[in-house]
């Protein structure tokens, strides 16, 4: 069974740097073809995918975030982590943690973690 | 790149079938057959309810079901319950990167 949970601040101010961590069991992120996506969602609007590592740390970034956005991965800890600078207003949402499978769908999310931007 | 286009918002009554259109380029959804759909309940996460195209995951229900002509990639739900009343999104993979629709709220009246 595959499980992810995402974790990190409630509450960042405008220019800080979030910054958070997406803990998974029942894969591997070597196993090839696997990755891990992050997906956000504002409150009452559509979901934005954001960027994805691959099991080979091969990364993909969305176009309008690529300057301000890092995902990195410890298969040690079965951990991704997200990076994302200069935070804004805007930037508040739900932002999602899910496993990409190696037939090209994410099957599994984890539960979410809202993230408000707000001095 | 841009969102695939989706209807805001589509209603019908129970017992009902309706379709929900995702309209991409030739370059996503008309490009592949790595088209998703994913449902969503308020305050929960999305559960993927089709993939490549018209594939049922284990546990969804058969009256579910997808399909995919040119540019455009269906999500059709026959006898509709009211459980069935969410948003779904659809997707398509692209050169290592994922498109997401804009979300189509089902009602079930």
């Amino acid at each position: 069974q595959i499980t992810l949970k995402e974790s990190g601040p409630t509450l960042v101010k405008p220019t800080q740097t979030l910054t958070l961590t997406c803990t998974f069991s029942g894969f591997s992120l070597t196993t090839s073809g696997v990755g891990v996506g992050w997906i956000r969602q504002p409150p009452g609007k559509a979901l934005e995918w954001l960027g994805i590592i691959y099991w080979d740390d091969d990364k993909r970034y969305s176009p309008s975030l690529k300057s301000r956005l890092t995902i990195t991965k410890d298969t040690s800890k079965n951990q991704v982590v997200l990076t994302l600078t200069n935070m804004d207003p805007v930037d508040t949402a739900t932002y999602y943690c899910a496993h990409w499978t190696t037939v090209l769908y994410f099957d599994s999310w984890g539960q979410g973690t809202l993230v408000t931007v707000s001095s | 790149q841009s969102a695939l286009t989706q209807p805001a918002s589509v209603s019908e009554s129970p017992g009902q079938s309706i379709a929900i259109s995702c309209t991409g380029t030739s370059s996503d959804v008309g490009g592949n057959k790595y088209v998703s759909w994913y449902q969503q309940h308020p305050g929960k996460a999305p559960k993927l309810m089709i993939y490549d195209v018209s594939n049922r995951p284990s546990g969804v229900p058969d009256r579910f079901s997808g399909s995919k002509s040119g540019n455009t990639a269906s999500l059709t739900i026959s006898g509709l319950q009211a459980e069935d009343e969410a948003d779904y999104y659809c997707s398509s993979y692209i050169s290592g990167s994922t498109l997401f629709g804009g979300g189509t709220k089902l009602t079930v009246l």
